[in-house]
């Protein structure tokens, strides 16, 4: 059984780009979700995706947004990137349909926006 | 405003002795709650978790209690050993309040140190 992996691990973007993070779910897992997790902080919800449609949305501007492709595997996109955009990006993954509460964790990607 | 709260920033505990980490919560509608552990350069790892119909939950050495009434969980580590050092983080689901399936709403953490 396959954990989640994450790619890529570190990433250094200019203010105003755009960025791509990538995410391998678990094996067995149809759901996905995606959180920021700035320093000194606990893990913040972005999105989730459930069958290749998202599922809810933490308080996040549009112009993070996500995929979910047909194997599970998700990407989360950010535009317009800014300073305060600089954190680790966690994504995790599960068995949705509100069968289960615990989700696995990926070793993150460490986004710095210069 | 901070929906899980955990007050204490760090602990630092002899090996062999407990350790209790704790978690407050403000929101009723919160009905499971879970333990992460993080190492450093590594993603939260899947401790223990706890159904809010419930007010143990026992797994070796970890335990979790949930004081529905104070809104209040904590882990017990029983022995404590060196390994265990590492950020704990409280996180709750409220199913899917506010649209989205088990989304989990996490504390700040608790960096443990266990002392040999």
């Amino acid at each position: 059984e396959t954990g989640v992996t994450q790619s890529p691990t570190h990433l250094i973007k200019t203010r105003g780009q755009q960025v791509t993070l990538r995410c391998s779910s678990q094996s067995g897992h149809n759901t996905v979700s995606w959180y920021q997790q700035a320093l000194g902080q606990g893990p913040q919800f972005i999105f989730q995706y459930y069958r290749e449609e998202e599922n809810g949305r933490g308080n996040f501007p549009p112009r993070f947004s996500g995929l979910q492709f047909p194997n599970y595997s998700s990407e989360l996109n950010v535009n317009a990137l800014e300073l305060d955009d600089s954190a680790l990006y966690l994504c995790a993954s599960t068995f949705g349909g509100g069968f289960s509460y615990e989700q696995y964790f990926g070793p993150g990607t460490r986004l710095t926006v210069t | 405003d901070q929906q899980v709260k955990q007050n204490s920033p760090s602990l630092s505990v002899q090996e062999g002795r407990i350790s209790i980490l704790n978690c407050d919560y403000t929101n009723s509608m919160f009905d499971y709650f879970l333990w992460y552990k993080k190492y450093p350069a590594e993603g939260p790892t899947f401790l223990i978790s706890i159904s809010s119909i419930k007010d143990k939950n026992e797994d070796g050495r970890f335990t979790v209690f949930l004081n529905k009434s104070a809104k209040h969980l904590s882990l017990h580590i029983v022995p404590s050993q060196p390994g265990d050092s590492a950020v704990y983080f409280c996180a709750a689901s409220a199913g899917d309040y506010g649209g989205s399936q088990g989304n989990l709403i996490f504390g700040k953490g608790t960096k443990l140190s266990v002392k040999p």
